[in-house]
């Protein structure tokens, strides 16, 4: 079945540091790849997302490109802010899913002043 | 801008009660959804609905059951609340049908099983 792995958390770093968070998949199909990001105290809310092999989504600093030879969605920010602090999760889309998400288990991301 | 509400933040029920988590989404989308949010396993889907008095089943149902008489409404019941329902429950709602569409999220109601 479709699968989201995410890199274990939780990520602490300092302010203006560069962001790495892994995401690879397993899927039938040609997936849409998202990233959605939880706030603390507040619901999920989509970050970015790719739709196709080599598409590149971002927004707010944050990048991913989707790679389907290494089946990836890594995401990165090249200054990370205190205001950056939440949890991030992967997540994918496929024909044979279409209806539903399969999202990762999410990433705790701190960062300190 | 899509709201999306969840009735309560926080509840606290004891072992056997019958819980209603209700949600109302404000933008006339035909999709919804109910997650659970457990550390180190993600989101999970427990049931979904595309439409008025319509469901399916998620990923883990068991133990939950929901209700759709209003578009606008999706509530989710606890017939027999366990401690291992203690979670985060998130609710959330897609405009389209055809699958591609941003989830839109609620708050989230934490709810504790004692």
């Amino acid at each position: 079945g479709d699968s989201v792995t995410q890199m274990e958390g939780p990520v602490t770093l300092s302010e203006e540091a560069f962001l790495t968070i892994n995401c690879t998949y397993t899927a039938t199909g040609y997936p849409s790849l998202f990233w959605y990001v939880q706030y603390p105290g507040e619901g999920l809310q989509l970050l970015l997302k790719a739709t196709k092999a080599d598409d590149k989504g971002s927004n707010k600093g944050f990048e991913a490109t989707y790679r389907k030879e290494t089946t990836s969605f890594h995401l990165e920010k090249g200054s990370v802010q205190v205001s950056d602090s939440a949890v991030y999760f992967c997540a994918l889309l496929t024909f044979r899913s279409a209806r539903q998400l399969t999202f990762g288990s999410g990433t705790q991301l701190t960062v300190l002043p | 801008d899509v709201k999306v509400t969840q009735s309560s933040r926080y509840l606290v029920k004891r072992t056997g009660e019958k819980v209603f988590l209700e949600c109302v989404q404000d933008m006339d989308h035909e999709n919804m959804f109910w997650y659970r949010q457990d550390p180190g396993l993600g989101l999970r889907l427990i049931y979904f609905s595309y439409d008025v008095k319509m469901k399916e089943k998620g990923d883990i149902p068991e133990g939950y059951s929901v209700s759709r008489e209003k578009k606008e409404r999706f509530s989710l019941i606890l017939e027999s609340a366990s401690t291992n329902q203690t979670s985060m429950y998130l609710c959330a709602s897609r405009r389209d049908r055809g699958g591609t569409g941003e989830l839109f999220f609620g708050e989230g109601s934490r709810l504790t099983v004692l």
